[in-house]
Order: C-alpha cells, then structure tokens, then sequence
C-alpha cells in the first residue's frame, strides 16, 4: 500500500540552526501538508501546498518556515531559525484530486527536538 | 473560524465496555468528517469517514461514528473496546468553500486507555 515517507524520524538541533524536514508524498497525489502536534497538544495545520505553490497556511506558518517540492518525489519544511517553541512532531500529509475526497494520508511525523 | 472541540480529554475503560467519544464542529456549511487514531509511536491513520449519504458510518476494527447535523457533532463509537484500542483519537473537519484547497481542522484528542 503506497504510503507517506518523513525523513528524519527524529532531529535534535540548536536553537537559530536551520532544520530541514523531508517528506515524500504518495506517487500519484496533488495536494501535500505540514501539520505539527507540539506536545500533549492538538494536531495543527501549517500549510497546504499545489500546483507549485502555497495554497493556504496558519498563523504559525511565519517567515521563519518556508517549503519546497524541490523535484517530482520530495516536499520539505525548512524552518531557517529555530526556536525552543518549534520542538514538535511535524506529520507531512498528501491527498488525491477532488475536493470531495477529503482524505489526508499521513506520515510517521518528524520528532523535532530544539534545544 | 472554524473549529473541532472533543470534550473528553482522557477516558479511561475496562476491556469489553462500551466507548463513547464526543466531537462537535463549527462551521455551517458543507463539511467531511474523519476520526484519525494515532498509536502510541505511530502515525495517524483514519478510522472512519463522512462525505454524505448515510450519517452512520462504520470503520475499520468496529468503530463506528454518527454525524448529527442539527447537533454539529460526529461522536465515535464502539459497543465492546479492547486493549488494543488504547490511542489517541482525533476527530477532524474538512470544511470545503468554494476554493479552499480541504485542510483538515483537528480536535485537540481523546486518549483512551484501555484497563486488560
């Protein structure tokens, strides 16, 4: 069953290093994510991202967070300065065509220890 | 804005009781309704979901979920759990405006502990 790959499964950096995080989405989907769950928290978007561009993003998606689909396969978050809030999971997530699908196919997230 | 609230933050059962958890929505349009489950040291993964048609949807590993549209609620069930159900469980929303591009809206999680 095609999937969502994150790599790493687990970064610990300094506070002001850029981090970046990888994410390779299923084959054949458009639509492509970033959500985080800080700890004990809830799930929380970041940004969407189609056709080459941001789509929408949150709040939390300041000028510190940038991301890429650098080729056909890959999707990566880069978070340029770090700070000890950024510490989370960060699930990458990919969906098919057609608004009505709705379905997200998530990632095993990428724990981010900043310290 | 909307927005997912699941009332019970930690519900803790004995095996083979009956589970119970509360979502409810804001938002008065047309929307898709998912519960993830996320294992402990694992990913989410999606249970059940609601497009349209009929508002009780069966999932996978007998949950079931009833969306009520007059209530904004979407509450998941299970007539029996079992230990294996111990998780965190996400309800969340795709509302669709014309235009939007569907991000899901979590809730903020249920832990469910099951007792052997």
């Amino acid at each position: 069953e095609p999937e969502v790959t994150q790599t790493p499964s687990h970064q610990v950096t300094q506070m002001g290093q850029e981090v970046i995080l990888r994410c390779v989405p299923i084959s054949n989907h458009l639509y492509f994510y970033w959500y985080r769950q800080i700890l004990g928290q809830k799930v929380e978007f970041l940004v969407s991202f189609y056709n080459n561009e941001i789509s929408e993003k949150s709040e939390i998606f300041d000028d510190q967070f940038s991301v890429e689909r650098p080729d056909g396969s890959n999707f990566t978050l880069k978070i340029r300065s770090t700070k000890l809030e950024d510490s989370a999971m960060y699930f990458c997530a990919s969906r098919g065509q057609g608004l009505s699908t709705g379905e997200l196919f998530f990632g095993e997230g990428s724990r981010l220890t900043v310290l | 804005a909307q927005s997912v609230s699941q009332h019970n933050h930690h519900v803790i059962l004995s095996e083979a009781a009956s589970l119970e958890l509360g979502c409810n929505y804001s938002y008065g349009g047309t929307v898709n309704l998912f519960w993830y489950v996320q294992y402990p040291g694992q990913h989410l993964q999606l249970l059940l979901k609601y497009f349209s048609g009929d508002p009780l949807v069966k999932g996978i590993k007998g949950f079931e979920a009833e969306f009520i549209k007059s209530k904004f609620s979407f509450n998941l069930r299970k007539p029996s759990v079992q230990w294996s159900d111990t998780a965190e469980y996400f309800c969340a929303v795709n509302a669709v405006p014309r235009g939007s591009q569907g991000n899901l809206i979590f809730g903020k999680g249920t832990k469910l502990s099951v007792k052997p």
